[in-house]
């Protein structure tokens, strides 16, 4: 099976940092991805890990460690434009390489 | 990036009639199709795979006589909701994928769905 767990809601203040955390238990581990969606709209692709470590792209940065079944997505600079979900998706070997989704965590932010 | 189309953006219909959702990729092929489903507030429940040219592959409790998929050809794959219900009433995502060329899943803006 998977699991994926994720805070349901995080608050956080414009400018400031922010870590969303996430955690999964999946037998066919094959890469990790974070997406952002405003509500009402699609889902659009933040980052990929497969690999342990650190990823950065502007803003926003992704690490991976595998050995504990552990990722958290870092949001720099905080803008009002971030309040959305963001959801943590695991793809799984054992299952067709099908992106599973965690169920995501809200973010709020406050001016 | 690529981009993925789905139409309608919306739409009403009544309890027992059947709609169809299209999802289109418009710059790439997609060898590989999902369909995804969303409640208010909720995460994105996959609902079936669909690889061109062969049956879709549905999750556990998805209903196939219910959810009808089709991927006729590399660039298309539709959901017919049929006998829809007021319960059927959800935001519906595809997204597609080419395997050979990338690791990534490209959504399209989805399709909310209202059954009166």
């Amino acid at each position: 099976g998977q699991n994926i767990d994720q805070p349901t809601e995080m608050t956080a203040t414009e400018g400031a940092i922010v870590q969303i955390n996430c955690t999964y238990q999946t037998s066919g581990f094959n890469g990790l991805f974070w997406y952002q969606q405003h509500a009402g709209e699609a889902p659009t692709f933040l980052s990929y890990n497969v690999l342990d470590g650190l990823e950065e792209k502007g803003r926003f940065s992704s690490f991976l460690s595998r050995s504990k079944g552990y990722s958290y997505l870092l949001l720099k600079e905080l803008q009002m434009k971030d309040s959305a979900s963001y959801l943590c998706a695991v793809r799984d070997r054992n299952r067709d390489d099908k992106i599973i989704f965690g169920k995501g965590t809200r973010l709020h932010i406050l001016p | 990036g690529a981009v993925v189309s789905q139409h309608p953006s919306w739409v009403i219909c009544k309890s027992g009639t059947s709609v169809k959702i299209e999802c289109r990729s418009l710059d790439f092929q997609a060898t590989t199709m999902f369909w995804y489903r969303q409640f208010p507030k909720q995460s994105l429940m996959l609902m079936a795979t669909s690889n061109e040219g062969s049956k879709a592959t549905y999750e556990q409790g998805v209903e196939k006589d219910k959810f009808l998929i089709n991927h006729a050809s590399l660039t298309l794959s539709t959901l017919t909701v049929t006998s829809a219900h007021p319960e059927d009433s959800s935001f519906y995502i595809c997204s597609a994928t080419n395997h050979r060329e990338s690791y990534e899943q490209y959504f399209g803006p989805g399709t909310r769905l209202t059954v009166t």
